[in-house]
């Protein structure tokens, strides 16, 4: 079965230090990876995703994330936090298999506070 | 870009009563619409995809007769929680996702706040 999983629930920085949202996945074949960010009241909104080529995945507002195959991981990063990056990040994989209508299954979510 | 809308942002309704909320792709067209459901704090769960012009596929757990979906359009799929009650209340998300080369990725509306009295 296909899984993902995001080992935080939270994770404190404080501005201008580098961060780092964890995300490791269980698919079989070669998975399709995207970070998702959430404001309060909001829905999703794309950050990121990797489908192949290069490890590392360079995203909107400063996000990188580094597909790791040995490790099955998809951690996200950013070099330089910013206290508006506070808010709540979702790690997703696309279900692949004959059949699939392209949904996707979401990690429990990780809770990001940059403090000032 | 891609740009999904959700009508209500936010609705009240007494229990026993039924709400609709639709979810419109504006500047693409979707063939795959996708419903959530999410608990505060909680991740996303995905209640049921649609495909234009046909009956909605439901996840496991998903009463299928208590939220109908309809997707009617390449650009307008509309879930209807019937005889809600207090436990319906959740937020509600949809995604819509179109064809061509963007098709991988889904683009989220910015949710509809149910809460049933």
């Amino acid at each position: 079965a296909q899984s993902v999983a995001q080992p935080e629930d939270q994770v404190n920085v404080a501005e201008g230090n580098p961060l780092t949202v964890k995300c490791t996945y269980s698919v079989s074949g070669n998975p399709y990876l995207f970070w998702y960010v959430q404001y309060p009241n909001r829905g999703l909104q794309f950050l990121l995703k990797y489908i192949t080529g290069d490890n590392l995945v360079k995203g909107s507002y400063g996000f990188e994330a580094e597909f790791n195959k040995s490790q099955t991981s998809f951690h996200l990063k950013k070099p330089s936090a910013l206290v508006s990056d506070s808010a709540l990040y979702f790690c997703a994989v696309r279900g692949l298999g004959s059949g699939n209508t392209g949904k996707l299954i979401f990690g429990q979510g990780t809770t990001l506070q940059v403090k000032p | 870009g891609a740009v999904v809308s959700q009508h209500p942002s936010r609705v009240i309704c007494k229990s026993g009563t039924s709400v609709k909320i639709e979810c419109r792709s504006l500047d693409f067209q979707a063939t795959t619409m996708f419903w959530y459901r999410q608990f505060p704090k909680q991740s996303l769960m995905l209640m049921a995809t649609s495909n234009e012009g046909s009956k909605a596929t439901y996840e496991q757990g998903v009463e299928k007769d208590k939220f109908l979906i309809n997707h009617a359009s390449l650009t307008l799929s509309t879930l209807t929680v019937t005889s809600a009650h207090p436990e319906d209340s959740s937020f509600y998300i949809c995604s819509a996702r179109g064809t061509g080369t963007g098709s991988r990725e889904q683009y989220f509306g910015p949710g509809t706040r149910l809460t049933v009295t």
